[in-house]
């Protein structure tokens, strides 16, 4: 079965700061999609960048980087230079072939002034 | 454009009441979903169409029935609802629902329900 964990409920991050997401998974199958999604409390669930299984460079999109590490199958999810609007709440979803997405139980982020 | 839009933005019902939720994409995605999520909690999947044809039902209670009238609409039917049932509702879409790894969701603001 797949899982995806998230073991901080709550980060704090000053602004300006980089902070770093994490996000474990558990799955037999050898392809899968790894996917981290914004939710502000406007509720909208934002996509911010994908990882796949075999992809040989970690995906960058914009302040958004995914430190990929396969073997101990973590999808971290950093953001550089943190601002005022990335306050919300961060979910790590997994897809394997098949089958839907598995969500993590998300990170809620908070930026400080 | 990757827009996904859904009304209303809010809906307050009773137990007896009849009401729909809608949702509409134009990035021509053929596969569209419906999540319910509780506060604090990952969305739950709800239903899935795949060209315009329900694929997956994830064992949701009948006073909820989805409907996909054209491949760019889908609406969520709400018949004598449970006070449980507030929550708020997602709608995604995504290019054509295939099983592959990489094919990313799109989801609309959502439609904060409350049951009285």
């Amino acid at each position: 079965a797949q899982k995806i964990t998230q073991t901080q409920p709550g980060m704090f991050v000053q602004e300006k700061e980089a902070v770093t997401l994490d996000c474990t998974y558990d799955t037999s199958d050898p392809s899968y999609g790894l996917f981290w999604y914004k939710q502000p409390s406007s509720g909208e669930m934002i996509f911010l960048i994908y990882q796949g299984s075999y992809d040989q460079q970690n995906a960058t999109e914009g302040r958004y980087s995914l430190n990929f590490q396969k073997a101990r199958k973590s999808a971290n999810l950093v953001i550089s230079a943190s601002q005022l609007g990335d306050s919300a709440m961060y979910f790590c979803a997994m897809r394997t072939y098949g089958q839907n997405f598995v969500f993590g139980p998300g990170t809620r982020l908070s930026v400080l002034p | 454009d990757t827009e996904v839009t859904q009304t209303p933005k809010h809906l307050v019902m009773g137990m007896t009441n009849k009401k729909s939720l809608k949702c509409e994409q134009h990035m021509g995605h053929r596969a569209m979903y419906w999540y319910k999520q509780k506060a604090k909690k990952p969305p739950e999947l709800m239903f899935v169409y795949s060209y315009e044809k329900l694929s997956i039902n994830e064992s949701v209670p009948s006073r909820f029935s989805p409907e996909c009238p054209n491949s760019s609409l889908l609406n969520l039917h709400l018949h004598a609802l449970q006070p449980e049932d507030s929550a708020l509702y997602l709608c995604a879409s995504s290019q054509a629902g295939s099983s592959g790894v990489a094919e990313t969701q799109y989801f609309g603001p959502g439609t904060r329900l409350l049951v009285l």
